[in-house]
């Protein structure tokens, strides 16, 4: 089966640019999760949905927004990108049992960001 | 919010000895602890994980343990093996339900440790 997909692999932005990154869970798996990762820093959390509802944020600027589609795919948007927004930006995907979402995690492999 | 201590930053061991990772949490309401390793260039793998409600739990080279009074949790690797090069996190994260019956909860990273295992 495959895992958390993400795209793009890579992407090279300007300072106030706006991007959007696309992630696809795990097969079955409903909730997905979004964090920033900083060079030699750990994940920082930015958002979770499950079953296309926000249920929780990070504190991150209102310049950072995200969506959960119908089949349980998701987008983060930035907006008026920053030199600091370049990380590694990685999506997890959560399984439900009887209808409830689980806390266990499963990463992607990230997509690296650059703002130059 | 929940504040998670990582340490040492970095460790280094020679293959077949022990390594020991340590964290500290500051949220007392947390109860799911799991370990990822990361790679260069790849996404935080889970390697194995533990409830509040267990102290110990092992996976053949594999063990953590929590000790829910001190806040602290820890990760055990013996018998290390170059492969076992990466970056370690921990995290921490408090489940909860609603009246939909969803439960969730953010995951908190510690800082990582680079572990390094010489042949």
């Amino acid at each position: 089966d495959a895992g958390v997909t993400q795209s793009p692999t890579h992407l090279i932005k300007t300072r106030g640019q706006h991007v959007t990154l696309r992630c696809s869970p795990i097969s079955g798996h409903k909730s997905v999760s979004w964090y920033q990762q900083v060079l030699g820093q750990g994940p920082q959390f930015i958002f979770q949905y499950y079953e296309k509802e926000e249920r929780g944020r990070g504190n991150f600027p209102d310049r950072f927004s995200a969506r959960q589609f119908p089949n349980y795919s998701s987008e983060l948007n930035v907006n008026a990108l920053l030199l600091g927004d370049s990380a590694l930006y990685l999506c997890a995907s959560s399984p439900t049992s009887g209808g409830v979402a689980k806390n266990i995690q499963y990463f992607g492999a990230g997509t690296r960001l650059s703002v130059l | 919010g929940e504040n998670v201590e990582q340490h040492p930053s970095t460790l280094s061991v020679q293959e077949g000895d022990s390594a020991v990772i340590k964290c500290t949490y500051s949220d007392s309401a947390s109860n799911y602890f799991p370990w990822y390793k990361q790679e260069l260039g790849k996404g935080p793998q889970l390697i194995i994980d533990i409830r509040s409600n267990v102290g110990e739990k092992k996976d053949q080279r594999i063990a953590v343990t929590l000790n829910k009074t001190a806040k602290h949790f820890s990760l055990h690797i013996t018998e290390t093996q170059p492969e076992d090069s990466a970056v370690y996190f921990c995290a921490a994260s408090k489940v909860r339900g609603n009246a939909g019956g969803t439960s969730y909860g953010k995951l908190t990273f510690g800082q990582g440790t680079i572990l390094t295992v010489h042949p």
